[in-house]
C-alpha cells in the first residue's frame, strides 16, 4: 500500500505567524491531493485540495503546493489565528483510487 | 455538501456483543466508506461499502468481524461483531460523489464513539 508521512507531527506557532506542513507519499500514480482539518471532537473537513496538473492553489490564508517529481505536497497557512488550532491530515489518492490518510499534524496557535 | 448522520452517536457495550452503526445521507452518493479512528490517531479505512454487492475490505479487516451493508445509494450500516476492548474507537462513515457527481472529495459523518468494557 501507499506510504504517507506528515511532518512535523506537532507544530506550535505564535498567532500571526505562518505554518507549513509537509506530506510525503510513495505512489507515483497519485493524482489528487487534499488536506483535511479536524478540530477536537469534530469530524474531518476538507479545507483545500489540488490535482496533479496544478502546482499551487490558494484560498485566502491557506495554500497547497505540489511537487510531483519529489512526491510531496505541503499545506501553508499564513497569518495564523487561534481557530486554526486543530489536527491536519493529508490524504493523497493513489492508484486504483485508494485514499490513504497521513499520520496527522497537531497545530497549536498561541494567542 | 450533504447532511450525513450516524446512529448511535456513542455507545458503551459489553465484550462479546455486537453493535450496528447506521450512516444516512440526505442525497444519493456514489461512494460510501467506513473508517476507524483511535484517540489521537489517524483514520484507517475499514472498507468501501458497495451498493448491492459485498463490501471491499482493506488489509487487516474481515467481513466476519465487520459486516457491512449498503442497500441503496443513501444508507449503509457497519456492524462490529463479537466486540473486545480493542474495538473501542471512533467509527466514521464518509461519502463521495454527492448527487452522483464524479468528485474525489470525502465528506464525513459525525462519528460513533464506541467503548467496549
Amino acid at each position: 500500500g501507499e506510504n504517507v508521512e506528515q511532518h512535523p507531527s506537532t507544530l506550535s506557532v505564535q498567532e500571526g505567524d505562518s505554518a507549513v506542513i509537509k506530506c510525503t507519499y510513495s505512489d507515483s500514480a497519485s493524482n489528487y491531493f487534499p488536506w483535511y482539518k479536524q478540530e477536537l471532537g469534530k469530524r474531518p473537513q476538507l479545507i483545500i485540495d489540488i490535482r496533479s496538473n496544478v502546482g499551487e492553489k490558494k484560498d485566502q490564508r491557506i495554500a497547497v503546493t505540489l511537487n510531483k517529481t519529489a512526491k510531496h505536497f505541503s499545506l501553508h497557512i499564513t497569518e495564523t489565528q487561534p481557530e486554526d488550532s486543530a489536527v491536519y491530515f493529508c490524504a493523497p489518492r493513489g492508484g486504483y483510487q485508494k485514499v490513504t490518510f497521513g499520520t496527522g499534524t497537531k497545530l497549536q496557535v498561541i494567542p | 455538501s450533504a447532511v450525513i448522520s450516524q446512529k448511535p452517536s456513542r455507545d458503551i457495550c459489553q465484550r462479546g456483543t455486537s453493535l450496528t452503526i447506521q450512516c444516512q445521507v440526505d442525497s444519493q452518493v456514489t461512494m460510501m466508506f467506513w473508517y476507524r479512528q483511535q484517540p489521537g490517531q489517524s483514520l484507517t479505512l475499514i472498507a468501501t461499502a458497495n451498493q448491492g454487492s459485498e463490501a471491499t475490505y482493506e488489509s487487516g479487516f474481515v467481513i466476519d468481524k465487520f459486516p457491512i451493508s449498503r442497500p441503496n445509494l443513501t444508507f449503509s450500516t457497519l456492524t462490529v461483531s463479537n466486540m473486545s476492548p480493542e474495538d473501542s474507537s471512533i467509527y466514521l462513515c464518509s461519502v463521495e460523489g454527492i448527487g452522483l457527481a464524479s468528485t474525489d472529495t470525502q465528506y464525513f459523518g459525525p462519528g460513533t464513539r464506541l467503548t467496549v468494557l
